[in-house]
């Protein structure tokens, strides 16, 4: 079955240390794979995504992400984390998933928490 | 672009009223919108999916009768929680997913729907 693993479900670290968040995944084919941001009582915005090509891929405020196939892995990173980087990230599969409908399945979420 | 729209973003109603969300995509025309509840501190939970003139298509253990979608045109889905109770208080995302291109789901900002 299709899934997506967030093993982290928190993070703390310092401001301007860096930051990486685990995402795998369990899918059939080459997957449609995205890292999107939530804040407290927002929706979900969108930080980057892959469909294929270049394995590591820039999003925006600074994130970047690599796919590794061989470890079905889609590891969002950020060299140095600022306060607003606070938030809740979801890393999401999207596909017809088996179903004949498109649609994402989304990891649990981990929250980071920034120290001053 | 790809800006998602949601109203209202809180709403407070009795036991036993329906309460009507909308979602629209306020820039571009989406093929597909996504209904997603979430509840606290826990990841989203996809509801149903909508196309413009057609049936919601609805995940297991979603009743149809009481979470009812329309999908009007390619720009709004709208989400009526009929008789709501309190369990049925939560945090409401719509998703749309660009007509003709992308795999991508952009969001709304959420609507929190507390039922008293």
């Amino acid at each position: 079955a299709q899934s997506v693993t967030q093993p982290d479900i928190h993070i703390t670290v310092s401001e301007g240390a860096s930051l990486e968040l685990r995402c795998n995944y369990s899918y059939g084919a080459t997957p449609y794979l995205f890292w999107y941001v939530q804040s407290p009582g927002q929706g979900l915005q969108l930080l980057l995504k892959y469909f294929s090509g270049d394995t590591l891929v820039q999003g925006i405020k600074g994130f970047e992400a690599e796919f590794k196939r061989s470890q079905s892995s889609f590891n969002l990173r950020k060299p140095s984390v600022h306060w607003s980087d606070a938030a809740e990230y979801f890393c999401a599969v999207g596909g017809t998933l088996g179903s004949g409908t498109y649609k994402y399945i989304f990891g649990t979420g981990t929250r980071l928490k920034v120290l001053a | 672009g790809a800006v998602v729209s949601q109203h209202p973003s809180w709403v407070i109603c009795k036991s036993g009223t329906s309460v009507k969300i909308e979602c629209r995509s306020l820039d571009f025309q989406a093929t597909t919108m996504f209904w997603y509840r979430q509840f606290p501190k826990q990841s989203l939970m996809l509801m149903a999916t909508s196309n413009e003139g057609s049936k919601a298509t609805y995940e297991q253990g979603v009743e149809k009768d009481k979470f009812l979608i329309n999908h009007a045109s390619l720009t709004l889905s709208t989400l009526t929680v009929t008789s709501a109770h309190p369990e049925d208080s939560s945090f409401y995302i719509c998703s749309a997913r660009r007509w003709g291109t992308s795999e991508t789901q952009y969001f709304g900002p959420g609507t929190r729907l507390l039922v008293l």
